[in-house]
């Protein structure tokens, strides 16, 4: 079993819907990463959170450190946020997530 | 300012050969990390520095696999007597401060392809 699970794998959306990709993990953390990799395979650190709830813009990311969870929400999704998130989390090292691939149809 | 810059962007070598990557951190930052996406694979660590600590090596997949940071600054990664499963995109990041308060700063990351 991964020490970090990201659900689903692959999610598909309407322009406008709002879209939740979830990420558990097993292990001790001091923090817990967001990341965005567009096709051209440039990453982007969207989040890091150790507690509670950020906001930026029309993403939401949230951890739950007693269930070991993690949501990052994008509300009114467009075709531009597709790309894969992947959850990372930071132990003494960051250990990633096999990622999520979100397409966005217009 | 400059982000984390990494080259060469794409290298194509013969099995058996040395390469060398270079990464050049954003100035002022002491943590560097090393990753690797395989074709079809998630990030994987391989090594991280943190000023001038001794680094940590853990994620380095074998003995073939080195690299150091010079003046707290450029890292270099050589991987000796490539294998065709070195294959991947060598991925540099670095961040203000390491460990849980340091958000990290991706480079474009170098293409290796080895024939």
């Amino acid at each position: 079993k991964n020490e970090v699970e990201q659900s689903p794998q692959n999610l598909t959306a309407q322009e406008g819907e709002f879209i939740t990709i979830n990420c558990s993990y097993s292990v001790g953390i001091s923090a817990l990463h967001w990341l965005q990799q567009h096709p051209g395979g440039g990453i982007v650190s969207l989040f890091m959170l150790s507690s509670g709830k950020k906001k930026h813009g029309r993403l939401i990311a949230t951890i739950n450190i007693q269930e070991k969870h993690s949501s990052l929400h994008i509300t009114a999704s467009h075709p531009r946020d597709s790309a894969v998130y992947i959850c990372a989390v930071d132990t003494d090292k960051l250990i990633f997530g096999t990622g999520t691939r979100l397409q966005v149809f217009p | 300012g400059a982000g984390v810059s990494q080259s060469p962007s794409n290298k194509v070598t013969e099995k058996g050969k040395d390469v060398e990557l270079r990464c050049d951190p954003i100035s002022g930052h002491t943590a560097l990390y090393w990753y690797r996406q395989s074709l079809g694979q998630g990030l994987e660590f391989l090594i991280y520095f943190q000023g001038n600590s001794a680094p940590d090596k853990s994620g380095l997949p074998s003995d073939r696999f080195s690299a150091e940071r010079t003046g707290g600054s450029v890292s270099t990664l050589t991987i000796q007597r490539t294998q065709q499963e070195d294959s991947a995109v060598y991925l540099c990041a670095s961040s203000f401060t390491g460990g849980a308060a340091g958000e990290q700063f991706f480079g474009p990351g170098t293409r290796l392809t080895v024939l």
